[in-house]
Parts: C-alpha cells; sequence; structure tokens
C-alpha cells in the first residue's frame, strides 16, 4: 500500500517546455488535489477533483490543465513553462465530502529556467 | 487580511518545554481544522484535526479550538529535537460540493536540545 505516489521526484525544464506531472494513489479515495508550495506562500491549490471525470479550479490555475484519468490518478501539466512555476508541487487525496483530511504525496520539486 | 494566519517563527523552544503553536482563521463558516507537520524537503502529514470548541488531546499534542475568537492553537508538550519542523494550519473552506483546505503558511519550530 503506497498511499500516494508521483512521478518525476525532481525535474528540470527550460521556458516554454511541457511536461505532465504524475499522481496515482491506492487508498480509493474520491478527491484529489494538486498544491504547489513555494517559500513564504504555503500550500496553494492549483486544481482539483471530486470525482472521477470532474475538475474545477482552485486558487492558482493559469498556466495549468489537469486531466483525473480514472479515480486512481490525476496529472498536471504545464504546456509552456514559465519561470514563475518553479515550485515544488504537491498531490492530495481525500475520503469522500464529509471526511476533509488530506493525505499527501511526496512532492515533485521542478525548475524552469 | 489572510483567511489563515500563523507567526512564520521560528519558534524555539528548548528540549522538555512546551511548544504552543497559533493560528487564526477569517472565514465563521469554517468548520473543521487541522494541524499538519512538515519537515524539511518532505510532504505535509496529518497530525491533528478538530471540529468541536475546546480541546483534543493525542499523545503529546492537543489542540485547541476557540469558534467565537476564530483561533485554532496546537500545544506539544515534552518537545522533542524530532518536534523540530514546519507546522501549518488548515481550515476547511465550507463554500462548493467539495470541501477545500485554506493552508497558513506555516510556523517554524525549533527545539533546541
Amino acid at each position: 500500500n503506497a498511499g500516494v505516489t508521483q512521478t518525476p521526484k525532481f525535474q528540470v525544464l527550460k521556458t516554454g517546455q511541457s511536461m505532465t506531472l504524475q499522481c496515482a494513489q491506492d487508498m480509493n479515495h474520491n478527491s484529489m488535489y494538486w498544491y504547489r508550495q513555494d517559500p513564504g506562500m504555503g500550500l496553494r491549490l492549483i486544481y482539483y477533483s471530486a470525482s472521477e471525470g470532474t475538475t474545477d479550479k482552485g486558487e492558482v490555475p493559469n498556466g495549468y490543465n489537469v486531466s483525473r484519468l480514472n479515480k486512481r490518478e490525476f496529472s498536471l501539466r504545464l504546456e509552456s513553462a514559465a519561470p514563475s512555476q518553479t515550485s515544488v508541487y504537491f498531490c492530495a487525496c481525500r475520503w469522500d465530502r464529509w471526511a476533509d483530511t488530506q493525505y499527501f504525496g511526496p512532492g515533485t520539486r521542478l525548475t524552469v529556467l | 487580511q489572510k483567511e489563515v494566519e500563523q507567526n512564520s517563527g521560528p519558534l524555539s523552544v528548548p528540549e522538555g518545554a512546551i511548544a504552543s503553536l497559533n493560528c487564526t482563521y477569517s472565514d465563521r463558516g469554517s468548520q473543521s481544522f487541522f494541524w499538519y507537520r512538515q519537515y524539511s524537503g518532505k510532504s505535509p502529514e496529518l497530525i491533528m484535526f478538530i471540529y468541536s470548541n475546546g480541546d483534543k488531546e493525542d499523545g503529546r499534542f492537543t489542540a485547541q479550538l476557540n469558534k467565537a475568537s476564530q483561533y485554532v492553537s496546537l500545544l506539544i508538550r515534552d518537545s522533542q529535537p524530532s518536534d523540530s519542523a514546519t507546522y501549518l494550519c488548515a481550515v476547511n473552506n465550507p463554500g462548493g460540493a467539495t470541501n477545500k483546505l485554506i493552508f497558513g503558511t506555516g510556523t517554524l519550530l525549533a527545539v533546541q536540545p
């Protein structure tokens, strides 16, 4: 039981390149989330998915797209990376709408040059 | 005014002392409150959650909630060097079908041996 896994752990991109961050959970949770964490800014929600087939914007969605492929997987795509997207990205999942506890993956450290 | 506010610290306490971490929130409709611990370079991990006014104890940790004053605190008794980490306060956002968490920027705790 791995919980929440994220790939890759580290990534360096050049401005304008694209990439997809992968997240998978084996906890059978319904909701999944993507956050970014920057020094002094805390965790900020990018996108979330309440259930398979649904996605919604969070606080900072610009420059990102997401796909909820199935119940287990939730990916985050950067179509044209910018230096402002240098950050640590965390995926999280939660069981259902009445249980708010979120469980986090190990994170992806992304640098955009 | 930020929705969830924490003193960034660092809060320095000697080993064996009580560490007191505080958090205030702005949305009176918030119903659930969480404390996460985050070691440097790692992902947040849940320590405690609290829904009702008063105290909730779990081992060396006590969460305190005062909804009238809109603050939540975390007490760590018999602090150990291994407790040195950033502590994130999170508050649920009651708007919308899927509850989202709003995170504070965290308080850095340093326990001195």
